[in-house]
């Protein structure tokens, strides 16, 4: 069973500058995350998505930061304007479901971005 | 608020066992995950506790007393490969994970 995918895998910016990520969860797998890990830190929750609607965003800068699954499968998330404080792996997940029970969440390779 | 704690790092001996510890506090709690990250890569999961007591998974145990808000990871026969941090999550009542900062483990030979 493939995993899931993420690209890519490392990207420098310069501040103000715009950035997209990619995400292909693992087949049938209906609940999609994105996370921002900071050096040293456990990972945030940006957004939850349950197929293509979004389930918790609390978390996500709005400002700068959106997100996207069309289709219910593929994802990206992008940030316009890139902060230094940014800086951090981008880590996508997926679960067969979401809610009651438990699921457990598979995770990409993530992708580093450095923003200078 | 909703709160994880556990030590930032460790250092073992390989060959020896350890035991990482968990302290949480969350609204309402559907279960812990301890996860396993290198550095570098991905986290992987461990464990995945939801009642009370001892779950054995080869050298790998996870512990849980939801009374006392407390999980513990304990590592047998330590190998070099076991080096890597160690996330402690906890399922709230939204089954929102709740994580750690991970404790990063140092094995020495």
């Amino acid at each position: 069973e493939a995993g899931v995918a993420q690209s890519p895998r490392y990207k420098i910016i310069e501040k103000r500058q715009s950035v997209a990520f990619w995400c292909n969860p693992i087949s049938g797998h209906a609940t999609l995350y994105w996370y921002q890990q900071i050096l040293g830190q456990g990972p945030k929750l940006l957004i939850q998505f349950q197929n293509n609607g979004v389930v918790d965003d609390s978390q996500l800068p709005k400002d700068r930061f959106s997100a996207e699954r069309l289709k219910g499968v593929d994802s990206t998330l992008k940030i316009q304007p890139a902060k230094l404080e940014d800086s951090a792996v981008y880590l996508c997940a997926s679960s067969e479901g979401a809610g009651e029970g438990y699921n457990e969440q598979f995770f990409g390779p993530g992708t580093r971005l450095t923003v200078l | 608020g909703q709160n994880i704690d556990q030590p930032t790092e460790m250092t073992a001996t390989e060959g020896a066992i350890v035991q990482i510890n968990c302290t949480y506090q969350t609204s309402g709690f559907n279960g812990l995950f301890w996860y396993q990250q290198h550095a570098g890569e991905a986290p992987t999961f461990l464990s995945y506790n939801v009642l009370d007591g001892l779950e054995e998974k080869g050298r790998f145990s996870s512990f849980l007393s939801r009374s006392k808000g407390y999980s513990y990871l304990l590592l047998k026969e330590l190998q070099m490969k076991d080096s890597a941090s160690y996330l402690c999550a906890a399922l709230d009542s939204n089954y929102q994970l709740i994580w750690g900062a991970g404790t990063k483990l140092i094995i020495k030979p």
